[in-house]
């Protein structure tokens, strides 16, 4: 059974700060990984996703990294702003469209 | 990027009644849906597979007479909750696949926030 974790569980930092954001899975066997954003109450954004062949992705100031056969991938959040506040959640999936498994997520606050 | 909407966005009952969840991909055919369950500063669990035109899957734990789920149309799924009460009080999310994107990736509901009095 896949097990993912998060680490750190909560983050607080000043604007403008580089981030990294880490993400565990103990089952290497994944097909993708995506990153999502949760705000409070509300549903999730997608940020990224990266396939198993692939290392990294970026979207704009983020950039997402994956090692599968060790069981990581790591969130970089460029220039934090305090609009990036929110719970960051990844989640590998075994097969094209498959479920996903959900991390405990990390809760970024960036002060202003 | 696919759109999902999910209906209503929150809803209060009283206990012993049911309350209905409509998940829809807006703008393509979703062979597959899945629900998820999310408890306050938790992480979202999965609680059934929704497959169109036929059963869903339900997570072990789940009690399927209990959360009903329908995927009667590749746009539509719903989740019944039956004779409701407070510990069902969560945040309800879906998401929907498409088998043509072979990149797997799924998309999410807005959520709905179910408060069972």
């Amino acid at each position: 059974k896949q097990e993912v974790t998060q680490i750190p569980a909560a983050l607080s930092v000043p604007e403008g700060e580089n981030l990294v954001l880490n993400c565990s899975f103990t089952d290497s066997a994944i097909y993708n990984l995506q990153w999502f954003r949760q705000d409070p109450g509300k549903g999730l954004t997608s940020l990224l996703l990266i396939q198993s062949s692939q290392r990294e992705q970026t979207s704009g100031r983020l950039n997402a990294s994956l090692d599968k056969s060790s069981g990581r991938s790591t969130l970089y959040i460029a220039a934090s702003q305090p609009g990036d506040s929110a719970t960051y959640l990844c989640a590998p999936s075994k097969s094209s469209g498959d479920k996903l498994t959900f991390g405990t997520g990390t809760r970024l606050a960036v002060r202003p | 990027g696919a759109v999902v909407s999910q209906h209503p966005s929150w809803v209060i009952c009283k206990s012993g009644t049911s309350v209905k969840i409509e998940c829809r991909s807006l703008d393509f055919q979703a062979t597959t849906m899945f629900w998820y369950r999310q408890f306050p500063k938790q992480s979202l669990m999965l609680m059934a597979t929704s497959n169109e035109g036929s059963k869903a899957t339900y997570e072990q734990g789940v009690e399927k007479d209990k959360f009903l789920i329908n995927h009667a149309s590749l746009t539509l799924s719903t989740l019944t909750v039956t004779s409701a009460h407070p510990e069902d009080s969560s945040f309800y999310i879906c998401s929907a696949q498409t088998g043509t994107r072979a990149t797997g990736e799924l998309f999410f509901g807005e959520g709905s926030r179910l408060t069972v009095l």
